[in-house]
């Protein structure tokens, strides 16, 4: 098993455009997270989703959108982007209480 | 409430020694309460976890100490070496859709 997988790894945008961040497990798992995160915060819910066509906010979720049409992607949909997007950004699932995190996307917005 | 706050931020000990990692919560609906470890450059990862119906959990040389009373919960390291050092976080799991609400992390470095 794969796990969890991201692409890409890295990303430079300048600010405006717009991007997906891809994430795609193959655990079968229901739940699946988007984290950012950023020095001395620690890791920032934006969205989850607790199965395929069923996704809610977190904790930061604006100028950000996802979608979740199976089971397996969870894409995170970036529009004009903006410096303050500067973070790493992190998916997980889980189908109980140990969430898999990916190895996560470094992005930077100039 | 939702707020899990962790300290200290950064730790240095010598090999050998012992690490401790502190957090506090306010909000008693939470139920699971995981430690994860984060090398650079990688995802966190779960090293160990406790549930509020258990005072304490070791698994190796790490150790979960947990105070429902005082809602405060602690990551202890025994005889610490130089591959512990990295990030920790600890964790609280809500009562809706799984959501853990992470602490802010501590840097941890274990001199030789």
């Amino acid at each position: 098993n794969a796990g969890v997988t991201q692409t890409p790894k890295f990303r430079i945008l300048k600010i405006g455009q717009s991007m997906t961040l891809q994430c795609t497990q193959d655990m079968n798992h229901n739940y699946m997270y988007w984290y950012r995160q950023d020095p001395g915060m620690g890791l920032k819910l934006i969205y989850y989703s607790v199965g395929a066509g069923i996704t809610d906010k977190g904790e930061v979720p604006n100028g950000y959108n996802v979608s979740r049409s199976t089971t397996e992607d969870f894409p995170l949909r970036l529009e004009l982007a903006a410096p303050s997007q500067t973070s790493v950004y992190f998916c997980a699932s889980t189908q109980g209480t140990e969430q898999y995190f990916g190895p996560g996307t470094r992005l930077t917005v100039t | 409430q939702q707020q899990v706050k962790q300290s200290p931020q950064s730790l240095i000990v010598q090999k050998g020694g012992i690490s401790i990692i502190n957090c506090a919560y306010e909000n008693t609906a939470f139920d699971y309460f995981p430690w994860y470890q984060q090398f650079p450059g990688k995802g966190p990862a779960l090293l160990i976890a406790i549930r509020p119906d258990v005072s304490e959990k070791k698994e190796g040389r790490f150790t979960i100490s947990f105070n429902k009373s005082a809602k405060q919960f602690s990551l202890h390291i025994m005889d610490s070496q130089p591959g512990d050092s990295a990030t920790y976080f600890c964790a609280a799991r809500g009562p809706y859709g799984n959501k853990l609400v992470f602490g802010a992390g501590t840097i941890l470095r274990v001199k030789s």
